[in-house]
Parts: C-alpha cells; sequence; structure tokens
C-alpha cells in the first residue's frame, strides 16, 4: 500500500548542531503533518503544509514541502536539550486514513 | 476540559484472553483512530472512523475489533487471535481525516 518513508531512523547531535529529518512519498501527498513524540509520551501534533513548496517556521523549526508535494523536511536550527524525541510525518494521503512515517529519533548529546 | 482519555495506562492479560481498551474524546471529532507502537518503532493503524456506525481496516488490523456506536467512543478489542499483542496502544481523533490529530495518553498492553 501507500507508503511515507522518513530518514534517518535515528539522529545523534551534539546541543547546538542543526538537526534535519526527511520525508518521502512516492504518490502526491495531499498534505503533510508533523508531529513530535517525547519519551514516555504520546505524539503531539506540530504543523501542517497543504501548499507545493510552503515553507513555515516555528522559533527554530521549519518545516517545508516540495514542489512536487512528494516529500516534506523538518530543520531544527541550533538544538536543545528539550528538542530529544522522535520526529515523525504524516499524511492522509488523500484517502482521509492517516498514515505516519517510521519516524526519526533525535538524541542530543550535551 | 476537553481532550481525548484513554484508559487503562498500563493494563497485563494472559494469553488467550480478550481486553478491550477504552477511548473517549469530548472535542467533537467525527474521525477517530487506533494505532499500534512497538519500542523503538514508528505508528501503525489498526482501524480508523470517520462517522458514527463505519469504521475501516487499517494496515495491521488482523487480530483486532472496534465498534464506533457513539461519536465519542471508539474502544479496541485484542482478541486472542493476535499475535503478538503487547504494544502501546495509542487512540488518536481529529475534526476530519484532513485535519490535525489528537493523542490520548496511550494504552500500554502487556500480555503474559
Amino acid at each position: 500500500g501507500q507508503q511515507v518513508m522518513q530518514i534517518p531512523q535515528y539522529q545523534h547531535v551534539q546541543e547546538g548542531e542543526d538537526f534535519t529529518t526527511y520525508c518521502n512519498s512516492s504518490t502526491t501527498l495531499s498534505n503533510i503533518q508533523w508531529y513530535k513524540q517525547r519519551p514516555g509520551g504520546h505524539p503531539v501534533f506540530l504543523i501542517q503544509l497543504v501548499k507545493s513548496g510552503e515553507v513555515k517556521k516555528q522559533k527554530r523549526l521549519t518545516f517545508q514541502f516540495g514542489e512536487a508535494k512528494k516529500n516534506s523536511s523538518l530543520h531544527i536550527t541550533a538544538t536543545q536539550t528539550t528538542d530529544v524525541g522522535t520526529y515523525f510525518c504524516a499524511s492522509s494521503l488523500g484517502n482521509e486514513k492517516l498514515t505516519f512515517g517510521t519516524g526519526t529519533r533525535l538524541t542530543i548529546i550535551p | 476540559d476537553g481532550g481525548i482519555t484513554q484508559s487503562p495506562k498500563y493494563l497485563f492479560r494472559k494469553e488467550g484472553q480478550n481486553v478491550t481498551l477504552s477511548c473517549e474524546q469530548n472535542l467533537n471529532h467525527d474521525a477517530m483512530y487506533w494505532y499500534r507502537q512497538d519500542p523503538g518503532q514508528g505508528l501503525r493503524l489498526i482501524y480508523y472512523s470517520q462517522i458514527v456506525n463505519d469504521f475501516q481496516k487499517g494496515d495491521i488490523a488482523e487480530g483486532y475489533s472496534v465498534s464506533r456506536e457513539k461519536k465519542e467512543s471508539f474502544p479496541l478489542t485484542v482478541t486472542s487471535a493476535q499475535k503478538n499483542p503487547t504494544a502501546f496502544y495509542l487512540c488518536a481523533s481529529s475534526i476530519q481525516g484532513y485535519a490535525e490529530a489528537f493523542f490520548g495518553q496511550g494504552t500500554r498492553l502487556t500480555v503474559v
């Protein structure tokens, strides 16, 4: 079935370094959502992108939706220990079936 | 407070027993979802419902059943047919399928 692939699976960065996770689909996506799950917690919605080429920023976080609406990225500038967690992309894939990517687990080295 | 509530937080069952996980929301959301998360893994969709009295299978529905008799409630039954039921189960809801999803705290099910 349709899938949303996410890379990398794990990322270890020194505090203060930047971090990027990528989300890719073989088909055009109607939208892309990003969630953060803290260790031991539940996913929390961060943002939704719907337009081709859309870019949105939330403080140190920058979200992009590709021109072809088949890929997306989340970039964190100057990571902090509070950024630790797993970041998921998700999409309704055009049929209202909200499907999640495999996630990228971010760990920060103080 | 508005939100989505899952209970219990931890659940232990013996192998071969059916068990039902509760999910209730007072957000007036039409769409509800059940996901399974295994350690270090992503979220896999078990079942979803867009409207009362209707639901669809997700990617891993075998061994699970659901009902949607009320808008507020979407219970999940893990049956004895589920070969490896020990996992973290997450329920979510959204206004409609294209909107942001709100998650419950999750239920950690351990089958021994």
